[in-house]
């Protein structure tokens, strides 16, 4: 079956390190979007793809970098210069103007 | 700025108790609107796309309905099963690609 798969599930960062959290889809889907979800907030977007090797900010993007070196893949990388990383990342895909399909999150907690 | 305003913000139903949830939005020319439901520690699941004022989607005990300013979602007779979080997101035709989301309406079903 198609969709979206995230990895991990659970991700613990020490203090000054980067992590790299992984999305794959096989939707054969074009755009590809990383958000950020906090408790009592919206959904927020952190970065967006349409097309490999191109990639724009979203509302959050300061502290975190990623790339589209292929089509099926859009991996996140939270480095050290975000001050308040610990949230539920979510990755998403769409094709056209269609419903976006959602992977099911990575947590990530700062120790 | 695309912004999405959804209430109650919780609502608590009797088992059978039918109700609606509703999406307040503002856009620069809708693409979409969008109802997820997502369960804790879940990544969001497609439920409904709506594209213009009128347009009305049924799945299950679930209707969605799209105006100018506001959609609704109407559970009729709802189970136990219903409860999770319901997201409603939009997509329009300018500034960056990605959903802009509420912060969601928490719904509880008891037996």
């Amino acid at each position: 079956d198609g969709g979206i798969t995230q990895s991990p599930k659970y991700l613990f960062r020490k203090e000054g390190q980067n992590v790299t959290l992984s999305c794959e889809q096989n939707l054969n889907h074009d755009a590809m979007y990383w958000y950020r979800q906090d408790p009592g907030q919206g959904l927020r977007l952190i970065y967006y793809s349409q097309i490999v090797n191109d990639f724009q900010k979203g509302d959050i993007a300061e502290g975190y970098s990623v790339s589209r070196e292929k089509k099926e893949s859009f991996p996140l990388t939270v480095t050290s210069a975000q001050k308040n990383p610990t949230a539920f990342y979510l990755c998403a895909s769409t094709k056209g103007d269609y419903g976006y399909t959602f992977g099911s999150g990575t947590r990530l907690t700062v120790v | 700025e695309d912004q999405v305003t959804q209430s109650p913000e919780a609502l608590r139903l009797q088992e059978g108790e039918s109700s609606s949830l509703n999406c307040s939005y503002t856009v620069s020319g809708l693409r979409g609107l969008f109802w997820y439901r997502q369960d804790p520690g879940k990544g969001p699941e497609f439920l409904f796309t709506l594209y213009s004022a009128g347009e009305e989607k049924e799945k299950e005990r679930l209707k969605a309905t799209l105006t100018k300013k506001e959609s609704f979602l109407h559970i009729t007779a709802p189970k136990p099963e219903d409860s999770a979080t319901y997201l409603c997101a939009v997509r329009s035709g300018g500034g960056a690609d990605g959903l802009t989301f509420g912060k969601g309406t928490h719904l509880i079903i008891q037996p």
